[in-house]
């Protein structure tokens, strides 16, 4: 079955600094990843997505992510944190069990220090 | 803003009551999903909708029960709910199940806060 590990239930970074938010995913088919982050009180948005067709993937707000397959990996990076990049932030997977079952990680709460 | 629209935001009922939750997209997606989130939990899969049709159950216990009128609207109805179903209710749609791989990006709705009492 498809899982997700989310590494650090809690990151804090400064204003300013490198975000860098990491992912690890097991699946049996070629896999369907993406990132969606949660602000308080709010449904999930999608920041990016990984179809195959180029490893690093570009989203929204400036972030991005890179699909490494000899690793499992598919680690979020912002260059310059910004306060309001603070929130909730879910890994899935979908492909085991057919593409419309996704599985969520448990999350990582960036904190983002002034 | 969501294309997905949910409704009501925020929902308490007793016990004993029947309620339902409602969603409704316009994107021509055919496929729609309800997830339930606790606090501080990842969103877990209830039911998947596919061209109208309910496709994947997860075991969900039969006090909830989905309908999908049409291809733009989802309900989820309630009834005799237990406190611990309170919870943070998502709906969600996709493309076009079909399509496999490149058909399934997930859009979520704001969501419906639950409160059993």
């Amino acid at each position: 079955a498809q899982s997700v590990t989310q590494l650090g239930s809690h990151v804090s970074v400064s204003e300013g600094a490198l975000v860098l938010l990491r992912c690890n995913y097991s699946s049996s088919v070629p896999p369907y990843l993406f990132w969606y982050v949660q602000y308080p009180n709010q449904g999930l948005q999608l920041l990016l997505k990984y179809t195959s067709a180029a490893t690093l993937v570009k989203g929204i707000n400036g972030f991005e992510a890179e699909f490494k397959k000899s690793e499992t990996s598919f680690h979020l990076t912002k260059p310059s944190a910004h306060m309001s990049d603070a929130a909730e932030y879910f890994c899935a997977v979908s492909g085991d069990g057919g593409y419309q079952k996704v599985t969520f990680g448990t999350g990582t709460k960036l904190q983002v220090i002034p | 803003d969501t294309e997905v629209t949910q409704t009501p935001k925020h929902l308490v009922m007793g016990m004993t009551n029947k309620k339902s939750l409602k969603c409704e997209q316009h994107m021509g997606h055919r496929a729609m999903y309800w997830y339930k989130q606790k606090a501080k939990k990842p969103p877990e899969l209830m039911f998947v909708y596919s061209y109208e049709k309910l496709s994947i159950n997860e075991s969900v216990p039969s006090r909830f029960s989905p309908e999908c009128p049409n291809s733009s609207l989802l309900n989820l109805h309630l009834h005799a709910l237990q406190p611990e179903d309170s919870a943070l209710y998502l709906c969600a749609s996709s493309q076009d199940p079909r399509q496999g791989r490149t058909g399934n990006t997930i859009y979520f709705g704001e969501g419906s806060w639950l409160t059993v009492v």
